[in-house]
């Protein structure tokens, strides 16, 4: 799987959009981008996924490149709850893969 | 319908004791996976069910960490001997299958403490 960099951590003042980055330079033409996020003391929550296109679902966006080298995980309105630590995961889109998490990004959004 | 739960959600084990941690995916789910998750740390795979069988335990630390999952529904965790490096949060997670819904469903974990 191909490998990804994500900031550590980022702030963000709550009702504006949280816009968290992802490099992911070595990806694979048939590998997907998947997002998760892990709120404090609970288990991983998926958000999205994604090939080459842009998508949209009632949680967030997911924008990536033309090249597919990095791509950015949008919550449109950022609340109290979003707060969490964000996984950008690579993987080839088969149910039986495991998911590489890395270290994430931690982040806060402000009050 | 319910989503994966995990008991217990907290367990003290001496060193030595064994110790076992239970799933329960969500009903009909395939696959499911199981991953440890250190203080501070992603989680980290290691090891994966589609039904009863194992076709994957590649990142089981010892032999003193042993899964099974003999009715491809319930699965359970079981480490022997536990020492203070398996202190740690144990997450299940359930997915629908291997050619339907990739999303992965996490349970809220089992917070394992080796004293």
């Amino acid at each position: 799987d191909a490998k990804t960099t994500q900031p550590p951590s980022m702030d963000c003042a709550e009702g504006r959009a949280a816009n968290l980055p992802c490099n992911h330079s070595t990806i694979s033409g048939n590998e997907y981008v998947y997002w998760y996020r892990q709120i404090h003391s609970q288990g991983p929550q998926y958000i999205i996924h994604g090939l080459k296109n842009n998508e949209t679902n009632e949680m967030a966006s997911l924008i990536i490149t033309e090249d597919r080298k990095s791509s950015t995980l949008i919550l449109p309105h950022a609340t109290l709850r979003d707060t969490a630590v964000y996984y950008c995961i690579v993987l080839i889109n088969f149910g039986n893969e495991k998911l590489t998490f890395g270290t994430g990004t931690r982040l806060t959004i402000i009050p | 319908g319910a989503g994966v739960s995990q008991s217990p959600r907290y367990k003290v084990a001496k060193r030595g004791q064994d110790v076992a941690l239970r799933c329960d995916p969500i009903s009909g789910h395939v696959s499911l996976f199981w991953y440890q998750q250190a203080l501070g740390q992603g989680p980290e795979f290691l090891t994966y069910f589609q039904n009863e069988a194992q076709l994957d335990k590649s990142g089981l630390p010892s032999d003193r960490f042993f899964a099974e999952r003999p009715e491809g529904s319930v699965s359970t965790l079981k480490i022997q001997r536990t020492q203070q490096e398996d202190s740690a949060v144990y997450l299940c997670a359930s997915s629908a299958g291997a050619d339907s819904s990739y999303e992965q469903y996490f349970g809220p974990g089992t917070r394992l403490t080796v004293t």
